[in-house]
């Protein structure tokens, strides 16, 4: 039951902002956006979140359309480093906590 | 944050054997998870917990059953470990202070032969 879409791969030149792209138009009105990564062989890593107003952090901003039907992460100056699958996840704040992750987007920054 | 431990890190056995893979934090969460991986898929819940004498399963079936018997630990266990296991395990808890929020252990990488 995917409640996301994700391009499932995208490059970036290092340095320049990396903008990854999710639809989730059937979210609903007590669901938050957030993003997790996860880079090879680690744990997935929680990134950011956000309800309905943009969001920034050390990490990351995350842009929120209107309708709230879609949304954009953006890493500023993308680093090596930053090579990972980013997951949208949209779920209840409230709820016990369960995450369901869909296959994400394989993001490569490139020298 | 970096408190929730995961052993062993690696494990290659052989079918049939009985394999336990241990999860432990120290910052008294009620609530734990486990995940499972295949490698180059996607990720899974699996199991999770709300406190002591608490689980439940997760979205996938799996063969794999767990325990939480103290707070501090959620160990899952294979009863008879089959190459259908091989998998990546990674436990999971809140984040403190944002129950909403899940860091994960550093996971199991499991290979069955």
């Amino acid at each position: 039951d995917a409640k996301t879409t994700q391009p499932p791969s995208m490059d970036c030149a290092e340095g320049r902002a990396a903008n990854l792209p999710c639809n989730h138009s059937t979210i609903s009105g007590n669901e938050y956006v957030y993003w997790y990564r996860q880079i090879h062989s680690q744990g997935p890593q929680y990134i950011i979140h956000g309800l309905k107003n943009n969001e920034t952090n050390e990490m990351a901003s995350l842009i929120i359309t209107e309708d709230r039907k879609s949304s954009t992460l953006i890493l500023p100056h993308a680093t090596l480093r930053d090579t990972a699958v980013y997951y949208c996840i949209v779920r209840p704040g409230y709820t016990g906590n369960q995450f369901y992750f869909g296959t994400g987007t394989s993001l490569t920054v490139i020298p | 944050e970096a408190d929730i431990y995961q052993t062993p890190r690696y494990l290659v056995i052989g079918t049939g054997k009985k394999i336990t893979l241990e999860c432990s934090q120290t910052m008294g969460h009620d609530k734990m998870y486990w995940y499972q991986q295949d490698p180059g898929m996607e990720l899974h819940l699996i199991h999770y917990s709300y406190g002591v004498n608490s689980t439940e399963k997760g979205d996938l079936s799996s063969e794999s059953t767990v325990s939480r018997i103290r707070t501090e630990h959620f160990p899952l266990t294979l009863e008879s470990a089959r190459p259908s296991h091989t998998s990546q395990y990674l436990c999971a808890r809140p984040l403190a202070g944002k129950a909403y929020e899940q860091y994960f252990g550093p996971g199991t990488r499991l290979t069955v032969t």
